[in-house]
């Protein structure tokens, strides 16, 4: 089946860095990905809808400016936190969708990230 | 490895029944469970949220449960209405990764 990976697994980093997390569908293209994140204890919450060519949509409370997304190619959408503090320490997963004409759209997830920000 | 599996797949009743959707997991050492709601072109909607030391959860006319013992967990939706129709997804977090299923396609025929 298809499958959709993320890198890195974990990330520890210091307060007011930057990290990059990538999310790569590998065997089939996806015009939109979706970011998700945890906070421990809290349900999994769609941030934003990435979409390939053009800008992002964001979920009512997640910062744009904070939070960058970009859909380089048909199979690689990246979710950058910029400044990074202890308050954005949480579990970031992606999804990807696939549509075959038989079994209508399927959502694929990647495997998350941990970010830890010291 | 966890596994997640959703039954049935598919699922169409005629408006205002109730109804009961299953997901059972393998490996009964879970953090939460979660159920999701997956609409064409959209990313999930987050329904209900089990922590593992709890047995069920209730929002509007949706009620889950969750068995860690015997690896289930229930969906319930109550009076259903054609607006329900959507994706119903679980989730296992297993602590450093979330397993999902599936997923249930439902169908509410006025």
């Amino acid at each position: 089946g298809a499958v959709v990976s993320q890198h890195p697994s974990w990330v520890i980093c210091k307060s007011g860095t930057s990290v990059k997390i990538e999310c790569r569908s590998l065997d089939f293209q996806a015009t939109t990905m979706f970011w998700y994140r945890q906070f421990p204890k809290q349900s999994l919450m769609l941030m934003a809808t990435s979409n390939e060519g053009s800008k992002a949509t964001y979920e009512q409370g997640v910062e744009k400016d904070k939070f960058l997304i970009n859909h380089a190619s048909l199979t690689l959408s990246t979710l950058t936190v910029t400044s990074a503090h202890p308050e954005d320490s949480s579990f970031y997963i992606c999804s990807a969708p696939q549509t075959s004409g038989s079994s209508g759209e399927t959502q694929y997830f990647g495997p998350g990230t941990r970010l830890l920000v010291l | 490895k966890q596994e997640v599996t959703q039954i049935p797949a598919a699922l169409s009743v005629p408006e205002g029944e109730n109804l009961v959707l299953n997901c059972s997991f393998t490996d009964s050492a879970i953090y939460n469970l979660q159920w999701f709601r997956q609409d064409p072109g959209k990313g999930l909607t987050s329904l209900l949220l089990i922590q593992s030391s709890q047995r069920e959860q209730t929002s509007g006319r949706l009620n889950a449960s969750l068995d860690k013992s015997s690896g289930r967990s229930t969906l319930y939706i109550a009076a259903s209405q054609p607006g329900d129709s959507a994706t119903y997804l679980c989730a296992v977090n297993g602590g450093n990764q979330f397993y999902f299923g599936t997923g249930t396609s439902l169908t509410v025929i006025p």
